[in-house]
């Protein structure tokens, strides 16, 4: 069965270095790859997008990397900062169809001061 | 600009009472809609998605359903709660075309009681 992993720990950091999450997916086709930050209590809001044939994207100190090869994703904050804590999702899209995002569980970051 | 509403921001309901959550979006035609149910430290379940009115696609069987009565309007309902329908309900919206993130609503926490 389809299959996306998202580290369930959490993931404690300082401020000022770089945060690295994982997705890693079996069984799936994506034809993208999506990342989203969700706060408590509040719906995901949409960071990246990096396509198949796409191997990195960046935006501000965000920064995707997508191996289909390997089946995954890695997700980067450089400089990360204490508002950067938050759950990160990330979500596969399939190829042709109707565009359904698929969610994995997300992994909570914590940046500490 | 597309904005999207869901409300209400939290429900407190007895077990066998009804549910009728609400969802619309602006700015935009003819989106697909999606209803999302998120557990306590768990992923984005995907319910029901609508590529267009009056079509509803479900994903998990349930004592849930969804409708679509105009193109912006998307409606989760059930006709008795169980305990375990509590949860932090999401609708999105996306663009009907490849390449396109999706926009969550703030949510609902239906907690049953």
């Amino acid at each position: 069965s389809q299959k996306i992993e998202q580290n369930s720990e959490a993931l404690n950091i300082q401020e000022g270095k770089t945060a690295t999450l994982t997705c890693n997916y079996t069984n799936y086709s994506p034809a993208y790859l999506q990342w989203y930050r969700q706060d408590p209590g509040r719906g995901p809001v949409f960071l990246l997008l990096i396509r198949e044939n796409e191997k990195e994207k960046r935006k501000e100190r965000l920064k995707v990397t997508f191996d289909t090869t390997l089946k995954q994703s890695l997700f980067h904050i450089t400089a990360s900062q204490p508002t950067d804590s938050a759950t990160y999702l990330c979500a596969l899209v399939p190829s042709g169809g109707s565009y359904i995002p698929t969610f994995g569980r997300g992994t909570s970051l914590i940046v500490h001061p | 600009s597309q904005t999207i509403h869901q409300w209400p921001a939290t429900l407190v309901q007895p077990v066998g009472s009804p549910l009728s959550l609400e969802c619309t979006v602006e700015g935009t035609s003819n989106p697909n809609l999606y209803w999302y149910r998120q557990a306590a430290g768990r992923g984005l379940q995907l319910l029901f998605y609508s590529v267009g009115i009056g079509q509803i696609s479900s994903e998990v069987p349930q004592n849930l359903s969804a409708s679509r009565p105009q193109d912006r309007q998307f409606i989760l309902s059930s006709k008795k709660l169980l305990l375990s329908d509590s949860g932090f309900y999401l609708c999105a919206w996306s663009a009907t075309t490849f390449n396109t993130e999706a926009f969550f609503g703030q949510g609902t926490r239906l907690t049953v009681v």
